[in-house]
């Protein structure tokens, strides 16, 4: 069955104190990992896709990574409005679209 | 912001009801989804359209149902609301080349 599990399940960090969360997952067929940010009661705010191993990809003080077993978005000196959920989901082989396997989320503070 | 919009945003029906809920997918994207959020977790997914047909359903009862039309919005049918379908449901559309742009959410509360 296909599974996709981030911890922590929160963390609280001071401003610019660096930190990664992590995604595992195990899923047959994968295609792409993604990483969404989702701010209480709004719908999730899409970030990165990563399709193969190795890869990286960067925006602002987020760096999401790849492997063939989990990935991590690592956060560089966050500020408190980095403070979110962040979700990350694996897609699964379909001729249309993605269908989006959830993980439970990682619920970000940072304090000023 | 996606131009995936979604309404209404807030809404309260009594259980045993049924609920119609829209989605209106952002341009040039030909396949859209639904997703059920629960407070605290993660979205689940419900069902996909593509080309107005369903091409993929989780794990949710017949009573959920839904439509795509020609224009690519959607609709979400619920019919016999129960308490624990109180949730938010997340609308999202994806291009021709994957991936998933998603709405605000629907804030849905069954009483």
């Amino acid at each position: 069955e296909d599974q996709v599990t981030q911890s922590p399940e929160a963390l609280r960090l001071q401003e610019g104190e660096s930190s990664s969360l992590n995604c595992s997952y195990t899923v047959s067929g994968l295609r792409g990992l993604f990483w969404y940010r989702q701010d209480p009661g709004k719908g999730p705010e899409f970030l990165f896709t990563l399709y193969s191993a190795g890869e990286e990809k960067e925006k602002e003080r987020l760096k999401a990574t790849l492997t063939k077993k989990e990935s991590f978005l690592h956060i560089t000196a966050p500020k408190p409005e980095d403070s979110a959920t962040y979700l990350c989901a694996v897609g699964l082989n379909n001729n249309a679209g993605n269908m989006l396997t959830f993980g439970g989320g990682t619920r970000l503070m940072v304090k000023p | 912001e996606t131009g995936v919009t979604q309404s209404p945003t807030h809404l309260i029906k009594t259980r045993g009801q049924q609920v119609t809920l829209r989605c209106s997918s952002q341009s040039g994207h030909n396949t859209v989804s639904w997703y059920q959020q629960a407070l605290g977790q993660g979205p689940q997914f419900i069902f996909q359209y593509y080309r107005e047909e369903e091409n993929g359903r989780g794990n949710f009862p017949p009573r959920f149902s839904g439509l795509q039309f020609p224009n690519y919005s959607s609709e979400l049918n619920v019919n016999a609301l129960e308490l624990d379908d109180s949730a938010l449901y997340l609308c999202a559309s994806s291009p021709p080349r994957g991936g998933a742009f998603f709405g605000q959410g629907t804030r849905l509360t069954v009483v």
